[in-house]
């Protein structure tokens, strides 16, 4: 239905090793957004995809977004403990205007 | 700019308790959402507002839950009586309009005891 399916679900790295999260959906996404939480925190955007293939980057940070709009993914470069956190990516939730649909989200820890 | 502000940043009380949980949207903002986070079940959305007017309210668990918005400037989420599986973070956010990026209020941390 209207889920999208993050994995995976925890990963841990050393600094500086890169890391990728990805986000799946069954059925073709209008456009996809990513957000990060940081331990103790709220989710804070990130970015918003929107045409089929794009990518774009911030910093460290590469998003993409799938050429057939069901998936997306968020690659981050050379990690540092201040990537730690849990970052999500959220879809529209179809028939209600407005409403995200938040996936489980990928729970990053950084080893110094 | 003040971002959406959450009151209170704790609240711990016993079950059967009346918890009113308040929010203060980013001015110029007309979408509201209330947001529950667990362990278990994630981050779920409960009800949202387009122009103080309730659009989905599919995600409110039961009728122990209820929400409003009077105004432009302020949002309550009302649970009662209180049961100790009501214990999470409760997010508040909002947003310019529709699928705009939505902004957090950094939560409320109730524990039903």
């Amino acid at each position: 239905g209207q889920q999208v399916m993050q994995i995976p679900q925890y990963q841990h790295v050393q600094e500086g090793e890169d890391f990728t999260t990805y986000c799946n959906s069954s059925t073709t996404l209008s456009n996809i957004q990513w957000y990060k939480q940081r331990p103790g925190g709220h989710p804070v955007f990130l970015i918003q995809l929107v045409k089929s293939g794009e990518v774009k980057k911030q910093k460290r940070l590469t998003f993409q977004f799938g050429e057939a709009k069901k998936n997306s993914s968020l690659h981050i470069t050379a990690t540092q403990t201040t990537d730690v956190g849990t970052y999500f990516c959220a879809r529209e939730g179809g028939t209600s205007y407005g409403k995200l649909t938040f996936g489980q989200g990928t729970i990053l820890t950084v080893h110094p | 700019d003040a971002g959406v502000i959450q009151s209170p940043r704790h609240e711990v009380t016993e079950m059967g308790q009346e918890v009113t949980l308040r929010c203060k949207p980013i001015s110029g903002h007309n979408s509201l959402f209330w947001y529950r986070q667990t362990m278990m079940r994630g981050l779920e959305l409960l009800i949202y507002f387009n122009n103080n007017v309730p659009i989905d309210d599919s995600g409110m668990p039961e009728d122990r839950f209820s929400a409003k918005m009077p105004n432009a400037s302020f949002s309550t989420l009302k649970i009662q009586p209180s049961e100790p599986r009501d214990s999470a973070v409760y997010f508040c956010a909002s947003a310019q309009l529709g699928y705009q990026p939505q902004h957090f209020g950094d939560g409320t941390r109730l524990s039903i005891l």
